[in-house]
């Protein structure tokens, strides 16, 4: 198994630019998370989903920031327009049900963005 | 609500040394308890875990015991490595109607010295 696949690793854009950061869970996994990790504010659930439904959007800090997971293999998180307060790791973690609370998620590298 | 407490970092230690990162934590209900690491530049691993009071997790030579009575889950590791030197987080999972979403602790940094 190939684990969950970010891309990119490394992004870099201007503040006002849309900004797309892709996920791949495991596959069987129906559980999809999106972590926010910075120095400040250590690491924030933005949003999870579960069997490609929005479970719980309480952590995406405002409108600019969406996030979709139009089937099981694949979710995005779109930042627009960006903001150098946007700049951070962003996480993909993928669990199957029952698990979670069991053990625990599987997290991909991360994209790192930086908003200037 | 549910919460996760660690000791602050950055600590550094020389090779061989023991750990200790303390960790507790509140929760509403029976949690499950994890410790992920996460090496310079990666994502987060687990580490370890433990889903009941008194279970002791294990893994690398790492190993935290539940403790319910003290909501304490503690990581240890008898003689630490260069190796070693990455952010560890304790976390926590309660099981509900959303699935059991982990809530973590701010990280510990751990940094050993040869």
């Amino acid at each position: 198994d190939a684990g969950v696949i970010q891309s990119p690793r490394h992004e870099v854009t201007e503040m006002g630019q849309e900004v797309t950061l892709r996920c791949k869970p495991i596959s069987g996994h129906d559980y999809l998370f999106w972590y926010r990790q910075t120095m400040m504010r250590g690491l924030e659930l933005l949003i999870y989903f579960n069997n490609n439904v929005p479970i719980d959007d309480s952590g995406m800090p405002e409108d600019r920031f969406s996030a979709k997971m139009p089937n099981a293999s694949f979710s995005t998180l779109k930042i627009q327009p960006s903001e150098p307060r946007d700049s951070a790791v962003y996480f993909c973690a993928s669990s199957s049900t029952g698990i979670p609370s069991t053990y625990g998620y599987t997290f991909g590298s991360g994209t790192r963005l930086t908003v200037v | 609500g549910n919460s996760v407490t660690q000791m602050e970092g950055p600590v550094t230690l020389s090779e061989e040394a023991f750990l200790t990162i303390n960790c507790t934590y509140t929760a509403t209900g029976y949690p499950s308890l994890f410790w992920y690491v996460q090496y310079p530049g990666e994502g987060l691993q687990l580490l370890l875990k433990a889903t009941k009071a008194d279970d002791k997790g294990s893994n690398k030579g790492f190993e935290a015991t539940y403790r319910k009575e003290t909501t304490s889950f503690h990581l240890e590791k008898g003689s630490v490595q260069v190796s070693d030197s990455a952010v560890y987080f304790c976390a926590l999972s309660v099981r509900n109607n959303q699935g059991g979403k982990l809530i973590f602790g701010q990280g510990t940094e751990l940094s050993v010295k040869p």
